[in-house]
């Protein structure tokens, strides 16, 4: 197994841009693909980012997701930030075992 | 529009059982591998078991393997979570999720609305 570490907590201003991060501790980041969900209070979590870099149908292009060979890490960028956009994100992959691995969460707070 | 309906949660003491099941809908859902996530109130998520669409290989996490039994019902459009030998540790939402292929891609896409274990004496 490895670990996907993600930092606690990130804030910004609305119209501003945000980049969460998602650092793989053992083995490539691009081994393996990489997505991101949202997780508002109360409700499930749904994807923003799948398969490192793409967008489902729905999902504002002001969310973006990137991996860094150099640093082993995945990266969520949310430019022109909404107060929308206050959540919590998780970026996720699997490792060789088949076995899914979380990062710890990121909570977003947009003041 | 694709669908996920979770039950079978509630409070059980240590030691017991307790069995999940997630109904589909809008989709074909044996053309799917389906896995169950779960979230501790107030912590991150976890995965937690995935099979694939024929029943043929299925995975679990190291903190439920010989515990946990996830299984399938094509038939049924449904989807379950066998739990024995309960920790006060597994109390938490479980959620059920669709991947996005046949065999396992680990993208979950979309989630059910969860269903609340709580393990307690």
């Amino acid at each position: 197994n490895f670990m996907l570490t993600q930092p606690h907590s990130v804030s910004e201003s609305p119209g501003k841009t945000v980049t969460i991060s998602c650092t793989r501790a053992g083995g490539s980041i691009a081994s393996n693909y990489v997505q991101w969900y949202q997780q508002r209070p109360g409700s499930a979590p749904t994807t923003v980012i799948y398969e490192d870099n793409q967008r489902p149908s729905g999902v504002p292009d002001r969310f973006s997701g990137s991996i860094d060979s150099s640093s082993n890490s995945a990266s969520l960028t949310i430019s022109g930030l909404k107060t929308e956009d206050e959540a919590d994100y998780y970026c996720q992959s699997y490792d060789s075992t088949n076995q899914g691995i979380f990062g710890g969460g990121t909570k977003l707070t947009v003041l | 529009e694709v669908q996920l309906v979770e039950s079978g949660g509630g409070l059980v003491q240590p030691g017991r059982s307790l069995r999940l099941s997630c109904e589909a809908s809008g989709f074909t859902f044996d053309d799917y591998a389906m896995h169950w996530v779960r979230q501790a109130p107030g912590k991150g998520l976890e995965w937690v078991s995935g099979i694939s669409w024929n029943s043929g290989s299925t995975v679990y996490a190291d903190s439920v393997k010989g515990r946990f039994t996830i299984s399938r019902d094509n038939a049924k459009n449904s989807l379950y979570l066998q739990m024995n030998s309960l920790r006060t540790e597994d109390t938490a939402f479980y959620y059920c999720a669709k991947d996005k292929a046949a065999s396992g891609t680990y993208w979950f896409d979309p989630w059910g609305q969860g269903t609340l274990v709580t393990v307690s004496s």
